[in-house]
């Protein structure tokens, strides 16, 4: 059972936007501002896409946003694309570790 | 451009010590600044962070898994390993080894990842 959570799985079509939700506790996500949002695609190395809650690493798309209220922290894809489909994974920060969420499959349809 | 790259055997019977080495490239971990982290993903599964070790070699690991692990820096080859003692097939999984800038900064560069399946 990961430490945060997370939706197993959303969709959106071309287009629309979505946001994938991660819900945790005040000792994490709700007590610092370092969540962090990953894009893996099948095969592949964990992606990052957000940290600090909110900021984009250079070269990723402003099509990708994060934002953060109380203990849960949200992810928001805008003008979604086929390439976004992809599994999505948050993570925080905790006085003892760096704890993940169990990801969230998002299915461009 | 920093790579990461891991090596190590692919499968380790139950109850031996699985090693791995991350190689990496474009960047020193003698030169300061950056945690190198190893982390693991359970087939199908979710993400789980196991450790890291700063250029000085202090290192920190995940409590649960804290007794069976070993993080060592190699800063000649510039390399850094993992070792996971007592091993069952609940060890089977990827792992990756990732850079971070600090203890809460992001993990901006990963290895390929490497499957390490525990079984007789």
């Amino acid at each position: 059972q990961s430490a945060l959570t997370q939706p197993a799985s959303v969709s959106g079509s071309p287009g629309q936007s979505i946001t994938i939700s991660c819900t945790g506790t005040s000792g994490d996500v709700g007590g610092y501002n370092y969540v962090s949002w990953y894009q893996q695609h099948p095969g592949k190395a964990p992606k990052l896409m957000i940290y600090d809650v909110s900021k984009r690493p250079s070269g990723v798309s402003n099509r990708f946003s994060g934002s953060k209220s109380g203990n849960t922290a949200s992810l928001t894809i805008s003008g979604l694309q086929a390439e976004d489909e992809a599994d999505y994974y948050c993570s925080s920060y905790t006085s003892d570790s760096t704890v993940f969420g169990g990801g969230t499959k998002l299915t461009v349809l | 451009q920093v790579q990461l790259q891991e090596s190590g055997p692919g499968l380790v019977k139950p109850s031996q010590t699985l090693s791995l080495t991350c190689t990496v490239s474009g960047d020193s971990i003698s030169s300061g600044g950056y945690y190198w982290n190893w982390i693991r993903q359970h087939p199908g599964k979710g993400l789980e962070w196991i450790g890291y070790i700063y250029y000085s070699g202090s290192t920190y690991y995940n409590p649960s898994l804290k007794s069976r692990i070993t993080i060592s820096l190699e800063t000649s080859k510039n390399q850094f390993s993992l070792k996971l003692s007592s091993v069952t097939a609940a060890d089977t999984a990827v792992y990756y080894c990732a850079r971070a800038g600090g203890d809460t900064a992001p993990f901006d560069y990963w290895g390929q990842g490497t499957l390490v399946t525990v079984s007789s």
